[in-house]
């Protein structure tokens, strides 16, 4: 069964603490992204990887950082220099052609107390 | 600057009909997206279009004017199971979505 997966579902830290997100995805898909969502905002890009060990940021990079050491791995790590890290985060792959679908993840709920 | 206008909310009754439009302004277009997202959960791809005119894809069809700059999502044979938000995202000429904040669709029986 292909997918894409993100683990855990809802997770909760303290403040100044860093915390990594779990993407996996089994679509044989080149291009991985991450986008933060937060109430009656659209989705924001934070980064995106077209390739193995290679990623760009997108448009609310600072404070987080990301890998890409296999093409089905693309852990995002929320680092204590986030201002307001509590937000819905979502996963998302697609293929290499540039208009090609992005497909979602069930996304994670971060909390920071 | 890119920018994408939608209706916060509607509602519509079951079994009815219902067009959300979205209007926007990119930097180059490379086609656009609807989506649907249900409360508390990811979103799912319902329709790409690229070229000007409707494409129908069962009870949804979705339709584009690059011109205007405008696309809209129809919904017929409206459930309740349709009830979560719609979201507009044009591509940009660096094929990246640009996401609407959506418009919350409410469906009443």
């Amino acid at each position: 069964d292909g997918g894409i997966t993100q683990s855990p579902k809802y997770l909760f830290r303290k403040e100044g603490q860093n915390v990594t997100l779990s993407c996996e995805q089994n679509l044989n898909h080149d291009a991985m992204y991450w986008y933060r969502q937060d109430p009656g905002q659209g989705l924001r890009l934070i980064y995106y990887s077209q390739i193995v060990n290679d990623f760009q940021k997108g448009d609310i990079a600072e404070g987080y950082s990301v890998s890409r050491e296999k093409k089905e791995s693309f852990p995002l790590t929320v680092t204590s220099a986030q201002k307001n890290p509590t937000a819905f985060y979502l996963c998302a792959s697609s293929g290499l052609d540039g208009t090609d679908t992005q497909y979602f993840g069930p996304g994670t709920r971060l909390t920071v107390l | 600057g890119q920018n994408i206008d939608q209706p916060t909310e509607m509602t519509a009754t079951e079994g009815a009909i219902v067009q959300i439009n979205c209007t926007y302004q990119t930097s180059g277009f490379n086609g656009l997206f609807w989506y649907q997202q249900h409360a508390g959960e990811a979103p799912t791809f319902l329709s790409y279009n690229v070229l000007d005119g409707l494409e129908e894809k069962g009870r949804f069809s979705s339709f584009l004017s690059r011109s205007k700059g405008y696309s809209y999502l129809l919904l017929k044979e409206l459930q309740m199971k349709d009830s979560a938000s719609y979201l507009c995202a044009p591509m940009d000429s660096n094929y990246q979505l640009i996401w609407g904040a959506g418009t919350k669709l409410i469906i009443k029986p």
